[in-house]
């Protein structure tokens, strides 16, 4: 149990553009998602968490919107970059949390693989 | 302020022999400890957490970990350290805040292991 997924793993794009990245709760329902940023040999920012059906609460210095995040359902969460720039070339990470299993706390978050976006 | 440090950036250990990975922590109240693993261009894998109850925490791939709260300590150990077990390892702690809470992670310890 407790597997995440993200869509798409790897994707490229022009500056100016906008990329979408899923993440999805595959066979427990995620009442908190978190989204991260991870640089290269770095550790993991937390950019924003969202409770299902609720807006993203976002950390101090991340632009709302420009990083647009949905949490429409208690499975999926949607990063979407706006006009992004090379600066934005990263890899991303969701995690959810959520009642895994039966007796099973909502304490573990629970990670994607990631997606690596580079911004030409 | 909450916080977590992992003070090495690297460790090396031959395969065979145990292997520690260091944290420290800086918490208000009972603190929610996690310890993540990362592999190249992959999101992080749960190994282990401790909540309450034995301090000696065991968890996934054979690691385990000891909490230690007169040094606020949470150092993952492992007895027999293995060339797969390469890998970013990350120290976590949860914070509490209003609407929910939060994971802070350390700064990542790579660890080496030779054949």
């Amino acid at each position: 149990g407790a597997v995440v997924s993200q869509h798409p793993s790897r994707v490229i794009c022009k500056s100016g553009t906008s990329v979408k990245i899923e993440c999805r709760s595959l066979d427990f329902q995620a009442t908190t998602m978190f989204w991260y940023r991870q640089f290269p040999k770095k550790s993991l920012m937390l950019m924003a968490t969202s409770n299902e059906g609720s807006k993203a609460t976002y950390e101090q210095g991340v632009e709302k919107d420009k990083f647009l995040i949905n949490h429409a359902s208690l499975t999926l969460s949607t990063l979407t970059v706006t006009s992004a720039h090379p600066e934005d070339s990263s890899f991303y990470i969701c995690s959810a949390s959520g009642q895994v299993g039966s007796g099973q706390g909502t304490d573990t978050q629970y990670f994607g693989p990631g997606t690596r976006l580079t911004v030409l | 302020a909450q916080s977590v440090a992992q003070p090495e950036d690297q460790v090396n250990v031959a395969e065979g022999n145990p292997l520690t990975v260091k944290c420290t922590y800086s918490v208000s109240g009972n603190p929610y400890l996690f310890w993540y693993v990362q592999y190249p261009n992959r999101g992080l894998q749960f190994l282990l957490k401790y909540i309450t109850g034995d301090n000696l925490v065991k968890g996934s791939y054979g690691f385990e970990a000891e909490f230690n709260k007169s040094q606020t300590s949470f150092h993952l150990k492992k007895p027999s350290a293995l060339v797969s077990d390469s890998a970013l390892y990350f120290c976590a702690v949860r914070t509490s805040d209003t609407g929910g809470f939060k994971t802070i992670f350390g700064a990542g310890t790579r660890l080496f292991v030779k054949a």
